[in-house]
């Protein structure tokens, strides 16, 4: 079965300061992989997408990272900013066919950023 | 439109009442996505309509959930006796591209509805 972990569950740091969340799949065949971030009372908007051939892929001061042998990708925050308080989504496709049940989503991380 | 728009943005229902979900989509958009988020989760997939036939509803919970987009624009999720363990937000998504295609997985969020049956 495709799954998507993601790790921490949630985590609080203070602004300024930079930090990585996680996630790990399980997802084949492996297409893409997009981080999403979901404001509070929002839908999730894509920050990155990433392919098989892609290690690293910067949106400002995100960036994310794949490893494909490992199945892990990160993304990393650096300056976190209070807007950065989010819930951020890992979700792995596996095909462009097959359905929408082609894409696994993680549970997210709950990032809260403290002034 | 700019965007997904969803409404409403928040409905609050009694136990066993019957509630109606609308997503205008972005215009254009052939793909049309239906999730349930629980609150701390991500989205879980309900059904797929591409223009206005249902091709995928693999994912609704019971026979008690029906979506429908007759004109393949417009789609609307009805919930048929809603119990507690409906709440949730019901997030609508879009895509330019049919299945198969590679534009078919980049989707584009609306706000969500948030249910709350009592």
């Amino acid at each position: 079965k495709n799954q998507v972990e993601q790790s921490p569950q949630s985590l609080i740091i203070l602004e300024g300061k930079n930090c990585t969340l996680q996630c790990n799949y399980t997802v084949s065949p492996f297409s893409n992989l997009r981080w999403y971030k979901q404001d509070t009372g929002r839908g999730p908007v894509s920050l990155t997408i990433m392919t098989f051939s892609e290690n690293t892929k910067s949106n400002g001061r995100y960036t994310a990272t794949l490893d494909a042998d490992t199945k892990q990708s990160s993304l990393h925050i650096t300056a976190s900013q209070l807007s950065d308080s989010a819930s951020y989504i890992c979700v792995v496709s596996a095909g462009s066919g097959g359905g929408a049940d082609g894409l696994t989503f993680g549970k997210g991380t709950h990032l809260i950023i403290q002034p | 439109g700019a965007g997904v728009s969803q409404s409403p943005r928040y409905k609050v229902a009694k136990r066993g009442q019957d509630v109606a979900l609308r997503c205008d989509p972005i215009s254009g958009h052939v793909s049309l996505f239906w999730y349930q988020q629980a609150l701390g989760q991500g989205p879980e997939f309900l059904t797929y309509f591409q223009n206005e036939a249902q091709l995928d509803k693999s994912g609704l919970p019971s026979d008690r959930f029906f979506a429908e987009r007759p004109e393949g624009s417009v789609s609307t999720l009805k919930i048929q006796r809603t119990q507690q363990e409906d709440s949730a937000v019901y997030l609508c998504a879009s895509s330019l591209g049919f299945r198969g295609g590679p534009s078919y997985n980049e989707q584009f969020f609306g706000p969500g509805t948030r249910l709350t049956v009592l």
